[in-house]
């Protein structure tokens, strides 16, 4: 079946260190999204994608990067800069720039720092 | 900037029906979009309105009205199942990736 797949769903990590959240998808979207949860606080967004090597800064991207080398992956990594962390992150895609009120969800990934 | 105004929460009962309002201020609008999440869930698309007026699609209705910058989603025939957090969204002003109202969580009891 056709989807967004994120990994790990749940990931801890120690005060200093980067770690990277996978995101792949197989529906054949051009466009692809990163969105950062916390309780309350609705969907933030953090980066996205709307073709192959080519990424934007959304609204809290300070203390993370991205890539976009194939279609199918857009991982996120969350360096030490980020001071914050601990939230849930979301990874979405939609079929192009053009249908972006449309996206559709991964199940998310957990991440909290210990 | 684009900015979402959407009430934190609701409650009703089962059966019944329930509105959850959404204004906005955009530089530059291309339509309202509406998206459900269940506790520790995946959010998942509802419905979008481009034009003013109102979306039906079955159970859920989303009405639009772009003079007033509001819109709205109406959910009849409340379930149990209909308790989730119901986020609205408009994209960015460069029309490349959507922002999201805080949501709100709307609790169903029998």
């Amino acid at each position: 079946d056709g989807g967004i797949t994120q990994s790990p769903k749940y990931l801890f990590r120690k005060e200093g260190q980067n770690v990277t959240l996978s995101c792949e998808q197989n529906l054949n979207h051009d466009a692809m999204y990163w969105y950062r949860q916390d309780p309350g606080q609705g969907l933030r967004l953090i980066y996205y994608s709307q073709i192959v090597n080519d990424f934007q800064k959304g609204d809290i991207a300070e203390g993370y990067s991205v890539s976009r080398e194939k279609k199918e992956s857009f991982p996120l990594t969350v360096t030490s800069a980020q001071k914050n962390p601990t939230a849930f992150y979301l990874c979405a895609s939609s079929t192009s720039k053009y249908s972006g009120n449309t996206i559709y969800f991964g199940e998310g990934s957990w991440l909290t720092v210990v | 900037g684009q900015s979402l105004e959407q009430p934190s929460e609701v409650t009703a009962v089962e059966g019944a029906i329930v509105q959850i309002n959404c204004t906005y201020q955009t530089s530059g609008f291309y339509g309202l979009s509406w998206y459900q999440q269940h506790d520790g869930g995946a959010p998942t698309f509802l419905s979008y309105n481009a034009l003013d007026g109102l979306e039906e699609t079955g159970r859920f209705s989303s009405f639009l009205s772009r003079s007033d910058s509001y819109g709205y989603l109406l959910l009849q025939e409340l379930q149990m199942k209909d308790s989730a957090s119901y986020f609205c969204a408009v994209l960015n002003q460069a029309g490349t990736a959507l922002i999201f109202g805080k949501g709100t969580t709307l609790s169903v009891s029998s």
